[in-house]
């Protein structure tokens, strides 16, 4: 079964730091690319990044840009979103997305509040 | 940036009926490279259809997808119950990847 599991979401003080992985099963992982997508609450979805098969391109949204950092162990199938300096504004369940395979995680949710 | 704008906002329609969701882009979309997403409430997107018109494993027939360019639909040629939700379109072909605002399809 093709699947995409995501980790690492929780509760952070505002400039904190978290780092949320997107573990892949059940297809040719390294060579597709990975996005990281988010939902604030009861908003819509929004793009934050992504990954090429072998991690020498990457994208940032505007928005994330200096403070997010994506990485990828294809030795591992894992994706990896590292966030710091966050934001209230970060609050949001966070998806990866294969647009290739057709799938998407069911999120981990990330909480930026004193 | 493209801009993504799906119409109508909201879609009430009884179950049998046929949906019919716009999604428009203010620029051509690289290669056709665009996708649809349904989302129910609390729960993960769900990949419908990617570029353009190409189903996702395991989605209904009664799902398709159309158009080039600028212009993109997402047909339900007759609505179950299960398919009220919000449905995005994603362009995925040029940087910054974006999303439209969605459509919610609800119970007339």
């Amino acid at each position: 079964e093709v699947q995409l599991v995501e980790s690492g979401g929780g509760l952070v003080q505002p400039g904190g730091s978290l780092r949320l992985s997107c573990a892949a099963s059940g297809f040719t992982f390294n060579g597709h690319w990975i996005n990281w997508v988010r939902q604030p609450p009861g908003k819509g979805l929004v793009w934050v990044s992504r990954i090429n098969g072998d991690g020498s391109i990457i994208t940032y949204a505007d928005s994330v840009k200096g403070r997010f950092t994506i990485s990828r162990d294809n030795a591992k199938n894992t994706v990896y979103l590292q966030m710091n300096g966050l934001r209230a504004e970060d609050t949001a369940v966070y998806y990866c997305i294969s647009i290739l395979e057709a799938v998407c995680g069911r999120g981990t949710t990330v909480t930026v509040s004193s | 940036e493209i801009v993504l704008t799906q119409s109508p906002g909201t879609l009430s329609l009884s179950p049998g009926e046929r949906a019919t969701l716009s999604c428009r882009a203010s620029q051509s979309v690289t290669n056709n490279y665009l996708a649809w997403y349904q989302q129910e409430p609390g729960q993960a997107p769900r990949f419908l259809i990617h570029g353009a018109s190409s189903r996702a494993t395991g989605i209904p027939d009664r799902f398709s997808g159309s158009g080039s360019g600028t212009d993109f639909t997402l047909t339900i040629s007759r609505l179950e119950p299960e398919d009220f939700a919000v449905y995005y379109c994603q362009q995925y072909g040029s940087a910054p990847l974006t999303f439209g605002g969605g459509t919610k399809v609800e119970i007339k």
